[in-house]
């Protein structure tokens, strides 16, 4: 059972470039989440997505878009990556039914130039 | 909206010591609170948790209770170790009921570190 897996795990990119991170649960868990840590300021919820099929923005969605694949499968896209988004990005799921516990994954840490 | 505040930090400890951190948060409705700790190079690992008023969650002899008179979410620990140093991130889920869909609001995180 390996949980949340997030690939890659380091990634630097040129600003401009375009990457999609990828991330998987084997939890058969519904919803899952993609959120960046910033130092000094926790973690931020991206985008997350309650069910297959649904996605909803977060508190700093702007220059990413998500992609729920199917029900293990949630990805995030820069389609133009700007030094702003120097982060190291965290892939959750939620158990169900709900108790609210979020599993995360081991991150991916992303440096733009 | 709501928001979650720990204490400032980097914390610094000897082993043995006893460990608070504060953690107080503003919410609309009843949320659930957690902390979470993320060793060095890793993802966030569940710590404990409480879902109502009241209630304390515990875990490898961290302790917090859910105090909704004082809103708040303290960490404590009788006897820290080596091993305890890592971030501690306070969270609260919304407390708007079911369209909150478990998102988690996160506090800005506490540095620990434990010396020999």
């Amino acid at each position: 059972n390996a949980g949340v897996t997030q690939t890659p795990k380091f990634q630097v990119l040129k600003t401009g470039q375009s990457m999609t991170l990828q991330c998987a649960q084997d939890m058969n868990h519904n919803s899952m989440y993609w959120y960046r840590q910033d130092p000094g300021m926790g973690l931020r919820l991206i985008y997350y997505s309650a069910s297959e099929g649904t996605t909803d923005k977060g508190e700093v969605p702007n220059g990413y878009n998500v992609s729920r694949l199917n029900k293990r499968e949630f990805s995030l896209r820069l389609e133009s990556a700007a030094p702003s988004q120097t982060s190291v990005y965290f892939c959750a799921s939620r158990t169900e039914p709900s108790t609210d516990t979020q599993y995360f994954g081991p991150g991916t840490r992303l440096t733009v130039l | 909206g709501d928001s979650v505040t720990q204490m400032e930090g980097p914390v610094t400890l000897s082993e043995e010591a006893f460990l608070t951190i504060n953690c107080t948060y503003t919410a609309t409705g009843y949320p659930s609170l957690f902390w979470y700790v993320q060793y060095p190079g890793e993802g966030l690992q569940l710590l404990l948790k409480a879902t109502k008023a009241d209630d304390k969650g515990s875990n490898k002899g961290f302790e917090a209770t859910y105090r909704k008179e004082t809103t708040s979410f303290h960490l404590e620990k009788g006897s820290v170790q080596v091993s305890d140093s890592a971030v501690y991130f306070c969270a609260q889920t919304g407390g708007a009921g079911g369209t909150s869909y478990g998102k988690l609001t996160f506090g800005q995180g506490t540095i620990l570190t434990v010396h020999p």
